[in-house]
């Protein structure tokens, strides 16, 4: 089992620029989440889908919308993106949303210039 | 406001010696409290979950404490070893008719041979 496996690891883009993080998992999770994570600071939950053909909003959600494209996959977009959203991105999964432990991926460092 | 505050930013143990780390919360209502370990580079790793009756819960040589009246939790290691050089995080999940997660900003701790 790969877990929570995220692409790419890292991306550099220009202001402006839009791209879409993909995250996948294999432990037929319920929900699954986008956080991103600033030096000096806690993760801070960007979109959550508590289960296949839902989406909230977490604490950040501006700039950012998101896909539940099925069961196991959660993309991330960002349709412009700015220098703010520097950072490192975590996607995660978990059994059932607020109860179960949940699995993250790797991350994917971005860079917007 | 909810918020989750960790104590010490940082510290520095030699190997084979023991250290508690401190977790301080003001989320209400609570619904079950989480250790994870995050090495650098990576995504964090669960350790723990306590729910509001548990007061203490072991992993290996990691032991966590709640207390739910003084709502206070710590995370004592035991003989610690150089691959227990992470940031430990607490997290606080409260449930209001939909979840919300509170990151701690993590504790750097480094092991020294």
């Amino acid at each position: 089992n790969a877990g929570v496996t995220q692409t790419p690891k890292f991306q550099v883009l220009k202001t402006g620029q839009s791209m879409t993080l993909q995250c996948a998992q294999d432990m037929n999770h319920n929900s699954m989440y986008w956080y991103r994570q600033d030096p000096g600071m806690g993760l801070r939950l960007i979109y959550y889908s508590a289960s296949e053909g839902t989406t909230d909003k977490g604490e950040v959600p501006n700039g950012y919308n998101v896909s539940r494209l099925n069961k196991r996959e959660f993309s991330l977009r960002l349709e412009s993106a700015a220098p703010s959203q520097t950072s490192v991105y975590f996607c995660a999964s978990s059994a059932v949303a607020g109860v179960h432990e949940q699995f993250f991926g790797p991350g994917t460092r971005l860079t917007v210039l | 406001k909810n918020q989750v505050e960790q104590s010490p930013q940082s510290l520095i143990i030699l190997e084979g010696k023991n250290c508690t780390l401190q977790c301080n919360y003001t989320v209400s209502p609570f619904s079950n409290l989480r250790w994870y370990k995050q090495d650098t580079g990576r995504g964090p790793v669960s350790l723990t979950i306590m729910t509001f009756s548990e007061n203490t819960k072991s992993n290996g040589r990691y032991t966590a404490t709640l207390d739910a009246d003084t709502k206070q939790s710590s995370l004592h290691i035991t003989a610690s070893q150089l691959s227990d050089s992470a940031s430990y995080i607490c997290v606080v999940i409260t449930n209001t008719g939909g979840f919300k997660t509170i990151f701690g900003a993590g504790t750097r701790l480094f092991v020294k041979a």
